[in-house]
């Protein structure tokens, strides 16, 4: 039963498109994040939403809009993709920070590929 | 600014050698520190963390880190290496700034010998 899932694994697109990658984490975690992996491995967090509460949003292009439907689900979206989007995009789950950082679950990736 | 350093991007190893990945890091306070193991095309998993206490903290698949204050360092070891030890390591720190943030390093990767 997999704790953090997150779909697709692959996707592959051209610029300019639009996508989505889902995820959805059955732990009971209230705190999820999206971080991005680059080519070189560098972690880098993206985006935090505790309760559904964006609490993170780091540098990152306006074309990214995370979503929390519920505090088990955040889900990235992209607009206007770009080749430098082409990264491993990692969804991970923790619970409450107020609590101290604690362990991150994290999903398998999904790896972005731009044409 | 809070930031981990990993000095060794790629480390080679013989099978039943053992192992030491370097991780220095730069915290203005008492930091949480922590060890990620990815093996290829999965997420990351955690193999041990520190928040206080004893400064030798043990972890799953037989791993170990030492956190010394004086040196900003959190180095991970394993007394003997096995050929499915071989993947990417993340060392990690925080929290940053109050929202539980982790800042990882760059990255280790361990290649095994037979």
């Amino acid at each position: 039963d997999t704790a953090v899932s997150q779909t697709p694994k692959y996707l592959v697109t051209q610029m300019g498109n639009d996508k989505s990658i889902k995820c959805e984490q059955n732990l009971g975690h209230d705190t999820m994040y999206w971080y991005k992996q680059d080519s070189k491995k560098f972690l880098k967090i993206m985006f935090s939403y505790n309760n559904k509460e964006l609490i993170i949003n780091e540098t990152v292009p306006n074309r990214f809009s995370p979503k929390s439907p519920d505090k088990a689900h955040l889900n990235l979206h992209i607009n206007s993709l770009e080749l430098g989007d082409s990264a491993v995009y990692f969804c991970a789950s923790s619970h409450t920070f107020t609590l101290g950082p604690g362990e991150l679950f994290f999903g398998e990736g999904s790896r972005l590929t731009v044409l | 600014a809070q930031s981990v350093t990993q000095p060794d991007i790629h480390i080679t190893v013989s099978e039943g050698a053992s192992l030491e990945l370097r991780c220095n890091y730069s915290y203005g306070a008492t930091p949480y520190l922590f060890w990620y193991v990815q093996s290829p095309g999965q997420g990351l998993q955690l193999l041990l963390k520190y928040f206080s206490g004893d400064t030798l903290v043990q972890g799953i698949k037989g791993f170990e880190a030492e956190f010394k204050r004086s040196q900003s360092s959190f180095n991970l070891r394993k007394p003997s290496v096995h050929w499915s030890d071989a993947a990417e390591y993340f060392c990690a720190v925080g929290p940053s700034g109050n929202t539980g943030k982790l800042i990882f390093g760059q990255g280790t990767t361990l290649q095994v010998k037979p």
